[in-house]
């Protein structure tokens, strides 16, 4: 069975500061995709980055990037100069070979002024 | 692009109606549609997945007579709560993909509270 972990169930980070969150996973595919999904106060799903598992180099999307650990299962993901705005639960994900995602447990964020 | 609409964004029922909720892809075709459900500060747990004509694939655990999905068109589906109850109260939340593989990227939409009073 595919697993996502996600172990920080809350995390703040001051204004301008960067911060990290953790996610590790379990499958048996070799070809894999992974995400990151943002969910504000409005409950609106973000995609924020994905990685495509044969792809060695991390994915960046402007002050968010991934350190994609493949042979120790981890993605995490690194926000550079926090803004308020990225306040918000975080889940990692993983997608099955049937289109099916499958959610960590979340972390949520505070970006604090 | 790759808007997914949801109405109503909240409802308020007695316990014993039922309640449906539309997903709409407003601006592709969706193939695979997927209900979430998801309780306060918690994870999205996965309920079912719909493809066009077909019978929804419902998860382990799920009632598939309590929440009956339609998927009629390229562009619908549909949730309906039947005799719905206080612990059906929770926030549904559907996506929309233009295929059913993994390289298909979901498009979420806003989401529908529900409260069964």
């Amino acid at each position: 069975a595919q697993t996502v972990t996600q172990s920080q169930p809350e995390m703040s980070v001051q204004e301008a500061e960067t911060v990290t969150l953790s996610c590790t996973y379990d499958t048996s595919e070799s070809n894999y995709y992974l995400f990151w999904y943002k969910q504000p106060p409005s409950r609106q799903m973000i995609l924020v980055i994905r990685q495509e598992a044969y792809k060695q180099q991390n994915a960046t999307e402007n002050r968010f990037s991934v350190n994609f650990q493949k042979a120790a299962k981890s993605f995490s993901l690194k926000i550079s100069d926090s803004q308020l705005g990225d306040t918000a639960m975080y889940f990692c994900a993983l997608v099955d070979q049937g289109g099916k995602l499958i959610f960590g447990q979340g972390t949520e964020l505070s970006v604090k002024p | 692009g790759a808007v997914v609409s949801q109405h109503p964004s909240r409802v308020i029922c007695k316990s014993g109606t039922s309640v449906k909720i539309e997903c709409r892809s407003l601006d592709f075709q969706a193939t695979t549609m997927f209900w979430y459900r998801q309780f306060p500060k918690q994870s999205l747990m996965l309920m079912a997945t719909s493809n066009e004509g077909s019978k929804a694939t419902y998860e382990q655990g799920v009632e598939k007579d309590k929440f009956l999905i339609n998927h009629a068109s390229l562009t619908l589906s549909t949730l309906t709560v039947t005799s719905a109850h206080p612990e059906d109260s929770s926030f549904y939340i559907c996506s929309a993909s233009r295929g059913g593989g993994r390289s298909y990227e979901q498009y979420f939409g806003p989401g529908t509270r529900l409260t069964v009073t």
